[in-house]
């Protein structure tokens, strides 16, 4: 079975420009996370989202919105980027709300 | 403070050391307890899960949780060099958030 997979796997924005990265889940899985990993540090909860409403956010700007779509996968928009935005983006899926989440490769932004 | 520590090392071993990593915390509402593997460049794999205290072994790992002292651990019997990685923990509350806290990762030098 596939796992998370996420597009696109590299990409080069300028600052004040848009990004939207997509997730599509695990089979069977409802629940969608988003994390942001700065280099040398670990994950830092963005969003999760459950059967498509959002059921969590963490401490990010409103700059950073996502949303779910009805067969589960997912995307992040990111308005106004800056230089501080460049990071490993991460998505994460579980069955249900709470379970377990397993990582997809991760979506690279570099924001120039 | 961090609600969650971690050394970020490295840490360099022999081939088939024992490897103990640690992590301590302090939330003591935490209850979900997980390390993940990360090798450079690549997604966060779920390696062990633990709820509440107590040992969990699978393979050559064991993860150990000691919730009177707020301290995880994750030992690796017989290393390898496939196993040098960046070892992240991760841990959240039983309820009312769907938010896992890392910690910054611990890199991993097995030397052959």
């Amino acid at each position: 079975d596939a796992g998370v997979t996420q597009s696109p796997t590299h990409l080069i924005k300028t600052r004040g420009q848009h990004v939207t990265l997509r997730c599509s889940p695990i089979s069977g899985h409802k629940s969608v996370s988003w994390y942001q990993q700065v280099l040398g540090q670990g994950p830092q909860f963005i969003f999760q989202y459950y059967e498509k409403e959002e059921r969590g956010r963490g401490n990010f700007p409103d700059r950073f919105s996502a949303r779910q779509f009805p067969n589960y996968s997912s995307e992040l928009n990111v308005n106004a980027l800056l230089l501080g935005d460049s990071a490993l983006y991460l998505c994460a899926s579980s069955r249900q709300g709470e379970d377990t989440i397993y990582f997809g490769e991760g979506s690279w932004l570099t924001v120039v | 403070q961090k609600e969650v520590e971690q050394d970020p090392g490295p840490l360099s071993v022999p081939e088939g050391a024992i490897v103990s990593l640690n992590c301590t915390y302090s939330n003591s509402a935490f209850q979900y307890f997980m390390w993940y593997r990360q090798y450079s460049r690549k997604g966060p794999e779920l390696l062990m899960y633990t709820y509440s205290s107590g040992n969990k072994e699978d393979g050559r790992f064991t993860a150990q949780v000691d919730k009177s002292s707020k301290y995880i651990s994750l030992f690796i019997r017989d290393s390898q060099p496939s196993d040098s990685a960046t070892y992240l923990c991760a841990m959240r509350r039983t309820s009312g958030t769907y938010k896992y806290i890392f910690g910054t990762g611990t890199r991993l030098k097995v030397l052959a």
